[in-house]
This record gives C-alpha cells, structure tokens and sequence, in this order.
C-alpha cells in the first residue's frame, strides 16, 4: 500500500480560494476522491474521478489532478465549509485515506 | 434515496469481539456495481479503510487488520455485519458503514451511514 499526504491545516478568509493538495506516486495512475467532514458528522463525497462533482455540492468545489498530485479548490469559501477534507485513491491492496486537512475559514 | 444504520455494542472489553450490524434502506444490497463497506475514525484522528464485502460474501480486507476481521452479508433481511476480535483500547473509534462504487481499480465510497461510537474498555 501507500501514503497519501496531505497538509494537515489551511486557512482561509471567507470569499477567498481554498486550495488542499495531495500527493502520492501512485495518483499519476489513480483517481483522487475528496470527503467533507464537518465536526460530528460522517464524511460526505465532494469530488470523484479527480474532478467530478455529485449532485447537491455547490460548484465552487471541483478538483483537478496533475502527476502525483490531486487538488482540491473550494472558491469563494463559506463559513459552512470549514470542515476537515480527506483525500481518498486506491490500489490492488485496498482503499487509502490521506491523513486529513482542517480548512479553518478566519 | 439510500440509507445505511449502523447498530452493535458500543461498549467492547479488551480481548473480546467487536460486532457491528449496517441496515441498508431504500435500496437492495445486491445492487450491481456496488459492495458495502467499513470505515472507522479513532478520536481525533483520520478514516482508517477496514474491509469491503460484496453481495455474493466475498470480502476484501485491509491488510493491517486482515487476521481480526470478519464480514457477512445477510441479503434475507439487507444488512452487512462486521466483526472485529481481540479488541484492545486501539480499537476505540466511530465506526461508519458506507456504500463503495468500484469500477476496475478504483473504488470510492458514495453513501455513508452516521456511524457508531465502539469503546474498548473493562
């Protein structure tokens, strides 16, 4: 298996551009996938296969990937999006978290 | 619209069995394209993958903890079990189901269960 590393804090003022990277060799050949956990809650699905966004999240989330590196962009940040933010991939091994970023918006 | 609940003891002694029970609702466990998984989160720390169980019962592990684990299906009433030995503090966590989208290598999960509070002590 492999690491996924991730900056453990970002912080951000409202209105402005959150970026949360993560990295890992093996993204250069698998999706990234990012969850939103807000305190007490259980994760909830931002982005998939990278760059896609499910139904029901506001468009100021998308995500990109380049290399070994997936990107997460919250533009224009909201109180309400402070939270921590996982990045996920996988292998034949199983399914790998990074270890969390808590995006604190100031 | 799918929902998951899990339920199980929330209180586990040291060196015995951890079981956990996911009900699934508004939707079948034998959907197609989809396997049934557990996740858990020790306090203040990150999401550890456990293991993934299909419909048909076959299951995947994380290797960590491959020796401990084991997961059933149990499509008569649409619910995934979890069971977990020889606990030990370690274990203590908030243990979520979740539904798991795999699609060749790549899997990801979609829907998550609220998740349960398990503490390991005597």
């Amino acid at each position: 298996s492999y690491e996924l590393t991730q900056p453990s804090s970002v912080s951000v003022s409202p209105g402005q551009t959150a970026t949360i990277s993560c990295s890992a060799n093996a993204l250069a050949n698998q999706y990234a996938y990012w969850y939103q956990q807000k305190t007490g809650q259980a994760p909830v699905l931002v982005i998939y296969k990278d760059s896609e966004r499910p139904s029901g999240i506001p468009e100021r989330f998308s995500g990109s990937s380049s290399g070994t590196t997936a990107t997460l962009t919250i533009s224009g940040v909201q109180a309400e999006d402070e939270a921590d933010y996982y990045c996920q991939s996988s292998d034949s091994s199983g399914i790998v978290f990074g270890g969390g970023t808590t995006l604190t918006v100031l | 619209q799918l929902h998951l609940q899990e339920s199980g003891s929330g209180l586990v002694k040291p060196s015995e069995t951890l079981s956990l029970t996911c009900a699934v609702s508004g939707g079948s466990l034998s959907s197609g394209g989809y396997s049934w998984t557990w996740i858990r989160q020790a306090p203040g720390r990150g999401l550890e993958w456990i293991g993934y169980i299909y419909h048909n019962g076959a299951t995947y592990y994380n290797p960590s903890l491959k020796s401990r684990v084991t997961m059933s299906v149990d499509r008569s009433k649409n619910q995934f079990s979890l069971a977990l030995m020889s606990v030990t503090a370690a274990d203590t966590a908030v243990y979520y189901c979740a539904r798991l989208v795999i699609a060749s290598l790549h899997y990801h999960m979609d829907v998550w269960g609220k998740g349960t509070t398990v503490t390991v002590s005597s």
